[in-house]
């Protein structure tokens, strides 16, 4: 069973540009969840999705960011008109159908690393 | 909202001894998750242990172990016998307890170990 994929690992992209990331939980996987990681910073939570749904979002920027969770396809994070601030390693972590009364340990993959230049 | 908070920036700990890397938290929730999650220079994140709220037992995993005193709200990490593998950035984490959604975790700021040869 491959674990969460996350890619480009890597992406450099100008000030203005759009920046997307995508992830792919893991198999039997339907929950995902962003998080942001400032450098010598901790991983920040962004937003909760389910299939085609958004849960959670208290944790994104008002502006030029969006994320989304297909039906079909991996989950992806949009960044629009990116920034400098921006800079940061983005991780996606998966966790399998809620179960009540567990707290489900999140699997996260390996974060793509943006810079703006 | 919850918080935690690592009042260690940085550590180190001569191989085959042993270091404790503290954590402490807020929060008005009465059932949760705590968690320790080891970042080497690769970035990836790597669970290394967990712990129910309403369990007393300390959880113990090989060589890492944590003292959770939930009165106090603190949650520390016991690593023995260090190995020079064990260095990395170490982040507490919370999660709260929900029967129907998963919930994110928040993040403490990190603690550098460093395991000197």
């Amino acid at each position: 069973n491959a674990g969460v994929m996350q890619n480009p690992r890597h992406l450099v992209r100008r000030r203005g540009q759009e920046a997307r990331l995508r992830c792919s939980p893991m198999k039997g996987h339907s929950h995902v969840y962003w998080y942001r990681q400032l450098p010598e910073e901790g991983l920040k939570f962004m937003v909760y999705l389910q299939k085609e749904n958004i849960i959670d979002e208290s944790g994104m920027p008002k502006e030029r960011f969006s994320a989304e969770f297909p039906k079909e396809g991996p989950s992806i994070l949009r960044i629009q008109q990116v920034v400098r601030g921006d800079s940061a390693a983005y991780f996606c972590a998966s966790s399998p159908q809620a179960v009540a009364g567990v707290g489900e340990t999140q699997y996260f993959g390996p974060g793509t690393r943006l810079l703006v230049l | 909202a919850q918080t935690v908070t690592q009042s260690q920036p940085e550590m180190s700990v001569q191989e085959a001894e042993t270091v404790t890397l503290s954590c402490t938290y807020d929060t008005s929730e009465n059932n949760y998750y705590l968690f320790w999650y080891k970042q080497p220079p690769s970035r990836q994140m790597i669970l290394v242990i967990r712990q129910e709220a309403y369990k007393q037992q300390n959880a113990t995993e090989n060589r890492f172990s944590v003292n959770f005193q939930k009165a106090a709200k603190s949650f520390s990490l016991k690593i023995s016998d260090s190995q020079l593998g064990d260095t990395a950035m170490y982040f507490c984490a919370f999660m709260k307890h929900s029967d129907n959604y998963g919930q994110n975790f928040v993040f403490g700021p990190g603690t550098r170990l460093s395991v000197l040869p």
